[in-house]
């Protein structure tokens, strides 16, 4: 079985400011590993995802994440946070066998303050 | 416009009562998901199907019930016997090809009992 620890429950942070959120996972088999962003009473966003290949991830909302497979790590970070970042974020894995389905940390509240 | 759509937004349960969030996707998705999301909880799984007429129960379906009658709708029942069901409902869809785990998340319903 895979689990997501999330470490960090809230992050508050400067509007302009560099944010890194942390995840760190556990799976005795490979795993693609997914970062997803919440607001307020609405459905998920895929931010970025690592199925394979180059360990650095880019994805929308200038948000990127590094695979780290020795540390089992998949950290999200922005160089520059906009009041608008101010959401929910989500790290989940999966595997190719079995139900598939996501496995999720626990979450982590970005707060943007000007 | 390819997606989810969950209904209702908003639902009311009185005590004793069974109700049915639906859940329908026009992507062509296998596979299909419930989550319910409690604050500080992340999501946890409680049914998934991948084929029609074929669902599996997930880490926390006592008190649930799904259907799969249609590859396109996955609705999600909340029967009496759940003892605390207020809570963030998401239904997700993905493909089933190897690689390709990511989910695709509706709006949510949130469940409220009176």
């Amino acid at each position: 079985a895979q689990s997501v620890t999330q470490l960090d429950s809230q992050v508050p942070v400067f509007e302009e400011a560099p944010v890194e959120l942390r995840c760190n996972y556990s799976s005795s088999v490979s795993v693609y590993l997914f970062w997803y962003v919440q607001y307020p009473n609405q459905g998920l966003q895929l931010l970025l995802k690592y199925l394979s290949g180059s360990t650095l991830v880019k994805g929308i909302n200038g948000f990127e994440a590094e695979f780290n497979k020795s540390q089992t790590s998949f950290h999200l970070r922005k160089p520059s946070v906009h009041i608008s970042d101010t959401a929910e974020y989500f790290c989940a894995v999966s595997v190719d066998t079995g139900r598939r389905a996501l496995t999720f940390g626990s979450g982590t509240r970005l707060q943007v303050q000007p | 416009d390819g997606g989810i759509t969950q209904s209702p937004k908003y639902l009311f349960r009185k005590e004793g009562q069974n109700v049915t969030l639906s859940c329908e996707q026009n992507l062509n998705h296998d596979a299909m998901y419930w989550y319910r999301q409690d604050p500080g909880q992340g999501l946890r799984l409680i049914y998934y199907s991948q084929i029609v007429n074929d669902f599996q129960k997930g880490d926390i379906a006592e008190g649930y019930s799904v259907s799969r009658e249609k590859k396109e709708s996955f609705p999600l029942t909340v029967t009496s016997a759940q003892k605390n069901p207020t809570a963030f409902y998401l239904c997700a869809s993905s493909i089933l090809d190897r690689g390709h785990n990511e989910q695709f998340f509706g709006p949510g319903t949130r469940l409220t009992v009176l």
